[in-house]
């Protein structure tokens, strides 16, 4: 039973389209939200992350937009380009739980030029 | 990757065999976790330790035991590998003092091992 559910799994734009992908969690104790960027045959990086207390974070290209009361978050990529190609997980995780985070599935975005 | 070391990077063993795999840091970060990440899953957590000595069980602990000696390096030890433990696992840091914050999570190149 997944903590953290991601949609959609793959995701195809063109160049300089927004993709947008979503995340919903269930535990109110998550106080941490972070989106990662992998790319084939690396380790997830770290792209931007936010806490509850602010509803969206910007950072460059990358926008966090955040819903408390949903229980909702999702990454927004403006201008997207080829490089943005790569697998991104959203995920979640709370002091209370000794850093214990919870990851979405992932989701495939291809960025076609 | 942050400092962070994984080897052996690539591994094949067959089912029964004991296996380990090192994580080695060198940022001086408190916590340090694995992972293992397959298709339709995302990463999920096997064991994190808070300190040196001090280890506990995550989401998927069962058929996994570790053990943290220094500070630096962190062991993931499959007892006797079965084909379900066939994945990509990653370690990750966290908790430096200039690691930017309490929760973020660096994370290494990964280790891809297959159990035939």
């Amino acid at each position: 039973q997944q903590q953290v559910k991601q949609s959609p799994q793959s995701l195809i734009v063109q160049k300089g389209g927004i993709p947008i992908i979503n995340c919903a969690y269930e535990n109110t104790a998550f106080d941490y939200f972070p989106w990662y960027q992998q790319f084939p045959g690396k380790g997830p990086a770290l792209l931007i992350a936010i806490r509850p207390d602010v509803s969206e974070k910007k950072e460059g290209r990358f926008t966090i937009s955040f819903n408390k009361s949903a229980k909702q978050f999702s990454l927004h990529i403006m201008d997207s380009q080829p490089g943005d190609s790569a697998t991104y997980f959203c995920a979640a995780s709370s002091k209370r739980g000794n850093n214990d985070m919870r990851f979405g599935a992932g989701t495939r975005l291809t960025v076609k030029p | 990757d942050a400092g962070i070391t994984q080897s052996p990077r690539h591994k094949v063993t067959e089912t029964g065999t004991p296996v380990t795999l090192r994580c080695h840091q060198t940022e001086n970060h408190r916590y340090m976790y694995w992972y293992r990440q397959d298709p339709g899953h995302g990463l999920r957590l096997i064991h994190y330790s808070y300190g040196v000595k001090d280890t506990d069980k995550g989401e998927v602990s069962d058929g996994y035991s570790v053990s943290r000696s220094k500070t630096e390096d962190f062991l993931l030890t499959l007892e006797s590998a079965t084909s379900s433990q066939t994945s990509v696992y990653f370690c990750a840091i966290s908790g430096g003092l200039a690691g930017g914050g309490y929760n973020e999570q660096f994370f290494g190149p990964g280790t891809r091992l297959t159990v035939l």
